[in-house]
């Protein structure tokens, strides 16, 4: 079967780093893709990952290896407008999407 | 700024009632989704459809319908509403993206709950 890895959920402080991960198992590979949910609004797109190595937006960055299996999405300098879910989906090879269930990140003070 | 548009953000149904979820996109995109989202789980997609008047199952399509007479409305019925379809609906569109992202949009969710 297909699967998406993600923790449930992560705390970390404002102003530091965090990485989210995320590992997968699917039928074939045609890129993984991040967005960001806050409570009760619209997932928003953050990142599109299809070939190893690493993505860089701003205080956003992604990571893939393909061969692991395996993404992260780090989070700098973090502010409390960060705390939200961050989905972790990959399109397989009939180019669907299978998603994680989602990593809720809270920031504290 | 609003790109995708879902007519209700909070329903309650009773069994057995037909509900409409309306979504409208105005991005001019051919692709359009239904999904729901439940705690714990991920997203799992209902139907989808890449041109007017297509439609095509997801993951789990049973108990659902779509219509899509207009490119830019898609809408999710449920013919006979039961308990285990309360839930978050999400409406999503995406453009035939050369790179092949396909970079979805969403609406901001329908909560159905069903007594």
């Amino acid at each position: 079967g297909q699967n998406i890895d993600q923790p449930t959920e992560m705390t970390a402080t404002e102003g530091a780093i965090v990485q989210i991960n995320c590992t997968y198992q699917t039928s074939g590979f045609n890129g993984l893709f991040w967005y960001q949910q806050h409570a009760g609004e619209a997932p928003t797109f953050l990142s599109y990952n299809v070939l190893d190595g690493l993505e860089e937006k701003g205080r956003f960055s992604s990571f893939l290896s393909r061969s692991k299996g395996y993404s992260y999405l780090l989070l700098k300098e973090l502010q409390m407008k960060d705390s939200a879910s961050y989905l972790c989906a990959v399109k397989d090879s009939n180019y669907q999407l299978i998603w994680g269930a989602g990593t809720k990140l809270i920031i504290k003070p | 700024d609003v790109k995708v548009t879902q007519s209700s953000r909070y329903l309650v149904k009773r069994t057995g009632e037909k509900v409409f979820l309306e979504c409208v996109q105005d991005m001019d995109h051919e692709n359009m989704f239904w999904y729901r989202q439940d705690p714990g789980l991920g997203l799992r997609l209902i139907y989808f459809s890449y041109d007017v008047k297509m439609k095509e199952k997801g993951d789990i399509p049973e108990g659902y319908s779509v219509s899509r007479e207009k490119k830019e409305r898609f809408s999710l019925i449920l013919e006979s509403a039961s308990t285990n379809q309360t839930s978050m609906y999400l409406c999503a569109s995406s453009s035939m993206d050369r790179a092949g992202a396909n970079v979805l949009t969403f609406g901001a969710g329908s909560r159905l709950t069903v007594l």
